[in-house]
């Protein structure tokens, strides 16, 4: 049973072209992440939302957006993709309250730019 | 402060034995300790995870030794077998109300049939 589902799993796109990554989950958790993990390195956090309220890194750059429609769906927008945002991008999920439990990760989705 | 720190970066044990993966970290209020194992294309999973008030944990062949003293904390794969062979991350959240989890750097895993 899915919980934390991540579309499409591949994903190639052109330099400089839109992109749109979609995340949806089936737990009902508060907090929703994402994470851009490149190879052979640790994920690393772009931002989350808690419910609705948005909470961007300081270092993720300008390039990167979300939207959170729902308490289901959390989506990733790459505005304009360079080779350097080659990566697999993880989705997770927390149930956040009343104190931070496991973080439910997608399969990913694996993004090349070309 | 910040950062978690994951030792070593790969790791390769003999079917059977002991793998032990170690990590540090600085910031006290981090209040929550998860393990993750993640398969080459997938996406990490909860292997264990252990809060500051408990030295240790154990779940079937896993273990979280936690040194709250020494800010340290540690997994141990006991009769480690080929299908643990991983990339294994710890992480540390908190305080409560943050929601942040940071993650080690990962350590390679392999285990020799």
């Amino acid at each position: 049973d899915a919980m934390v589902i991540q579309n499409p799993r591949y994903q190639v796109t052109q330099f400089g072209k839109p992109v749109t990554l979609s995340c949806s989950q089936t737990l009902n958790h508060n907090v929703m992440y994402w994470y851009q993990q490149k190879s052979s390195q640790a994920p690393k956090l772009l931002f989350h939302y808690y419910d609705k309220d948005f909470n961007n890194e300081a270092d993720t750059p300008d390039n990167f957006q979300s939207r959170r429609p729902n308490t289901s769906f959390c989506f990733l927008d790459i505005r304009s993709p360079g080779l350097g945002d080659a990566a697999m991008y993880l989705c997770a999920t927390s149930r956040g309250y009343p104190t931070n439990t496991e973080a439910f990760f997608g399969q990913g989705t694996r993004l090349t730019v070309v | 402060q910040q950062q978690v720190k994951q030792s070593p970066q790969s790791l390769i044990v003999q079917k059977g034995g002991i793998s032990i993966i170690n990590c540090a970290y600085e910031n006290t209020a981090f209040d929550y300790f998860p393990w993750y194992q993640q398969f080459p294309g997938k996406g990490p999973a909860l292997l264990i995870a252990i809060r500051p008030d408990v030295s240790e944990k154990k779940e079937g062949r896993f273990t979280i030794s936690f040194n709250k003293s020494a800010k340290q904390f540690s997994l141990h794969i006991m009769d480690s077998q080929p299908g643990d062979s991983a990339t294994y991350f710890c992480a540390a959240s908190g305080p409560s109300g943050t929601y942040k989890y940071i993650f080690g750097t990962g350590t390679r895993l392999k285990v020799l049939a």
